[in-house]
C-alpha cells in the first residue's frame, strides 16, 4: 500500500531563517506531488505541484520554493521566513489517472514564524 | 478567484439530526472528491464521483454529483460526535490538468 510522510510535525522558526520540509511517497512511482498551504484550518491554497522529477509548477508568487530531487522525494523551502508564512502546511500525492485526481495527504506541518 | 463554494461555512447539530451540506461552481469539473479533515491532521478522502447525476453511499454518508458535473451534496444521516470535523470538496479537470481546486470547507460539529 501507498505511505506518504512528512516531517516535521510542528517547527517553530525566527524570521529571516531558512525553511526545509520534506516529504516522501512509498509505494508507488511517477505521482504527482503537491504542497498545499493552509491558513486558520479552512480552505488549501496549492503553493506547487510537480508531475515529475525537476519539473516543478508554482501557483503563487512567494517567499517559497519547491523542488523535486528524486521521483518520490519533494522538498519545500524557503531562504528567509516571513512572519505571513506561518501556517499548516500539507504535502499530497495523486496516481495519474486521465478522468480523476485524487489526493493523498501527509499529516501535515504547523510552522509559526516568531 | 473561488471556484468551489461550499455552504454552509459552519454547522452545529445535535447527535441524530440529519444534514446536507453543498459544493457549488460555475465550473466544469471531470472528477469531484470530498474530504475530511480533523484537527492538526490532513484531509482524508471519503469519495469521488466522477459521472453526472451519481449517487454513492459510504455508510450513513451520501454523495451527489450535480447532472452537469458543476456541483456536490453530501448528506449525513443521524449523525453521530464522531462526524465532526472539516469537510471540503474539491474539483478536478482531468486531462493534462493535475491540480485540484479546493473549497473552504463546512465545520460540522455534532454535539452529543
Amino acid at each position: 500500500s501507498q505511505t506518504i510522510h512528512q516531517w516535521p510535525a510542528t517547527l517553530v522558526q525566527p524570521v529571516g531563517s531558512p525553511l526545509s520540509l520534506e516529504c516522501t511517497v512509498e509505494g508507488t512511482s511517477n505521482p504527482n506531488l503537491y504542497w498545499y498551504r493552509q491558513a486558520a484550518g479552512r480552505g488549501l491554497q496549492l503553493l506547487f505541484y510537480s508531475v515529475g522529477i525537476g519539473q516543478i509548477s508554482s501557483e503563487v508568487p512567494q517567499n517559497l520554493s519547491a523542488s523535486r530531487p528524486q521521483d518520490r522525494q519533494f522538498i519545500l523551502s524557503s531562504k528567509k521566513l516571513l512572519l505571513s508564512d506561518s501556517g499548516f502546511y500539507l504535502c499530497a500525492w495523486s496516481p495519474m489517472r486521465l478522468f480523476s485526481t485524487e489526493a493523498f495527504f501527509g499529516q501535515g506541518t504547523r510552522l509559526t514564524v516568531v | 478567484t473561488q471556484l468551489l463554494e461550499q455552504s454552509p461555512q459552519f454547522l452545529s447539530i445535535q447527535e441524530g439530526e440529519n444534514l446536507t451540506v453543498y459544493c457549488n461552481s460555475s465550473s466544469v469539473f471531470s472528477s469531484l472528491q470530498w474530504y475530511r479533515q480533523e484537527p492538526g491532521e490532513g484531509p482524508v478522502l471519503l469519495v469521488t464521483v466522477v459521472t453526472g447525476g451519481e449517487v454513492k453511499k459510504l455508510k450513513r454518508l451520501t454523495f451527489q454529483f450535480g447532472d452537469a458535473r458543476k456541483d456536490s451534496s453530501l448528506h449525513i444521516t443521524a449523525a453521530q460526535p464522531g462526524d465532526t470535523g472539516l469537510y471540503l470538496c474539491a474539483g478536478g479537470r482531468g486531462g493534462s490538468n493535475y491540480k485540484l481546486t479546493f473549497g473552504k470547507g463546512t465545520l460540522l460539529t455534532v454535539n452529543p
